[in-house]
C-alpha cells in the first residue's frame, strides 16, 4: 500500500490564481480530511469527508473547496489564492470513526502564495 | 472549545536518557488521543493511539499514558537515541472526524 499520497510536494502561486491539491489513499478508507499547518497555529482542519459524495466544513474552510466523487480521492481546491493561504497542507484518512481508528497522514504539500 | 497544550516547546537531552513529553487538554470528552512524530519538512507519522477507555499503550521504547479525568497524557521515551530527534505532536479527537493538535515539542537528542 502506498498509503496517503499528495501531489504536488511544492507549489508557488501568484495571488488570485487557482489550483487543486491532490490527495489519494489506497486503503479503502471512508474518512478523509484536509489540514493546514502554520507556525504558531499548529494543524487546523479545513474540510473533511465521511464518504463519497459527503463533505463538510472544518475549522478554517474559507477560500477552499472540496469534493469527494470516489472513495480514493479527496482534492482540495483553492479558488483564488491569497498570501494568507501560504502554508503546508496535509491530507489524512481513517477507516472509521470508532475510538480505535487511527488517522494516517500524507507527506504534505508546501504552498507559497506571492 | 477543546484546546491542547504541549510543554515544553523544545527539549534537548543527551543520548541514552529516558524522557517524558507532556500533553494536556481542556475537555475530557474525547474519542481517543494520538501521538505523532514529524521530521523536518516531512509528514506526520502515527506513533501511538490511546482509546478513551484505555490508560496506556506501548510500542517498543515508547509508552503513552492517558488520564482523561485530569486532561493529561504523557509520552515516555526510553533510552533515547539521536534518531529520536523530531517534533512530537499530541492530538485529541473530540468528535467523529476532527483532530485537535497541540503545537508540538521539538526534541533533540545529543550524541
Amino acid at each position: 500500500n502506498a498509503g496517503v499520497t499528495q501531489t504536488p510536494k511544492f507549489q508557488v502561486l501568484k495571488t488570485g490564481q487557482s489550483m487543486t491539491l491532490q490527495c489519494a489513499q489506497d486503503m479503502n478508507h471512508e474518512y478523509m480530511s484536509w489540514y493546514r499547518q502554520d507556525p504558531g497555529m499548529g494543524l487546523r482542519l479545513i474540510h473533511y469527508s465521511v464518504g463519497a459524495g459527503i463533505t463538510d466544513q472544518g475549522e478554517v474552510p474559507n477560500g477552499y473547496n472540496v469534493s469527494r466523487s470516489t472513495t480514493e480521492d479527496f482534492p482540495l481546491r483553492l479558488l483564488s489564492a491569497a498570501p494568507s493561504q501560504t502554508s503546508v497542507y496535509f491530507c489524512a484518512s481513517s477507516s472509521g470513526q470508532q475510538s480505535y481508528n487511527e488517522q494516517f497522514f500524507g507527506p504534505g504539500t508546501r504552498l507559497t502564495v506571492l | 472549545k477543546q484546546e491542547v497544550t504541549q510543554i515544553p516547546a523544545a527539549l534537548s537531552v543527551p543520548e541514552g536518557e529516558n524522557l517524558v513529553l507532556n500533553c494536556s487538554f481542556t475537555d475530557s470528552a474525547i474519542y481517543n488521543l494520538q501521538w505523532f512524530r514529524q521530521d523536518p519538512g516531512k509528514g506526520l507519522t502515527s506513533l501511538l493511539l490511546i482509546q478513551s477507555s484505555q490508560r496506556e499503550q506501548t510500542s517498543g521504547r515508547l509508552n503513552a499514558s492517558l488520564d482523561k479525568s485530569s486532561g493529561r497524557s504523557t509520552l515516555y521515551i526510553a533510552a533515547s537515541q539521536p534518531g529520536d530527534s523530531a517534533t512530537y505532536l499530541c492530538a485529541v479527537r473530540p468528535g467523529a472526524q476532527k483532530l485537535v493538535f497541540g503545537q508540538g515539542t521539538r526534541l533533540t537528542i545529543n550524541p
